[in-house]
């Protein structure tokens, strides 16, 4: 069965260092999303993406985040200058099209730990 | 402010017995809900979802049954097998207000299933 594929599992940074995040969704599909689970809270979206631009983001993703599709397989998360408050699980997902959004198919996720 | 709502962070059930999941909501613009399972280590893993025109879901084991004018969903198990050990999160989603993949999901509810 198809997956997504996040790199790397585990990251350790120091406060204020950017870090890059990596997924490579489903190869056939369109919709790409990141959440992000803090420990002990509920799982939270960030952003969708879909035809090289952000459809839709949340309050949580300031100025300090972006996203891109650098080629045709990958979509990354980038944090520009982190916080301690982003230590979280990062999951990348990805849909095949908006009207089965409710496939969101989704990563193992990458554990940030800001240090 | 919590738009979806597990209020059980934890359920016990014996193996072949029925589980009981409940979600509350508080968006009357939710029109889709879903539910996702997660084991350690694995992103979340969709299991079964209900549209708001809709009272009941069924799929194997597994029933979404979705009370409107209460603003409660819950997934029943039956009958719970050891497998199904795993953190059980509601989502809901505002399709029709073009949400583009922006779950909104509950802080989950650890289902144990004993042998």
């Amino acid at each position: 069965e198809p997956e997504v594929t996040q790199t790397p599992s585990h990251q350790v940074t120091q406060m204020g260092q950017e870090v890059i995040l990596r997924c490579v969704p489903i190869s056939n599909h369109l919709y790409f999303y990141w959440y992000r689970q803090i420990l002990g809270q509920k799982v939270e979206f960030l952003v969708s993406f879909y035809n090289n631009e952000i459809s839709e983001k949340s309050e949580i993703f300031d100025d300090q985040f972006s996203v891109e599709r650098p080629d045709g397989s990958n979509f990354t998360l980038k944090i520009r200058s982190t916080k301690l408050e982003d230590s979280a699980m990062y999951f990348c997902a990805s849909s095949e099209n908006r009207e089965t959004n409710e496939k969101l198919f989704f990563g193992s996720g990458t554990q940030l730990s800001v240090l | 402010d919590q738009q979806v709502k597990q209020n059980s962070p934890s359920l016990s059930v014996q193996e072949g017995r029925i589980s009981i999941l409940n979600c509350d909501y508080t968006n009357s613009m939710f029109d889709y809900f879903l539910w996702y399972k997660k084991y350690p280590a694995e992103g979340p893993t969709f299991l079964i979802s209900i549209s708001s025109i809709k009272d009941k879901n069924e799929d194997g084991r597994f029933t979404v049954f979705l009370n409107k004018s209460a603003k409660h969903l819950s997934l029943h198990i039956v009958p719970s097998q050891p497998g199904d050990s795993a953190v059980y999160f509601c989502a809901a989603n505002a399709l029709s207000s073009g949400s583009q993949g922006n779950l909104i999901f509950g802080k989950g509810t650890k289902l144990s299933v004993k042998p």
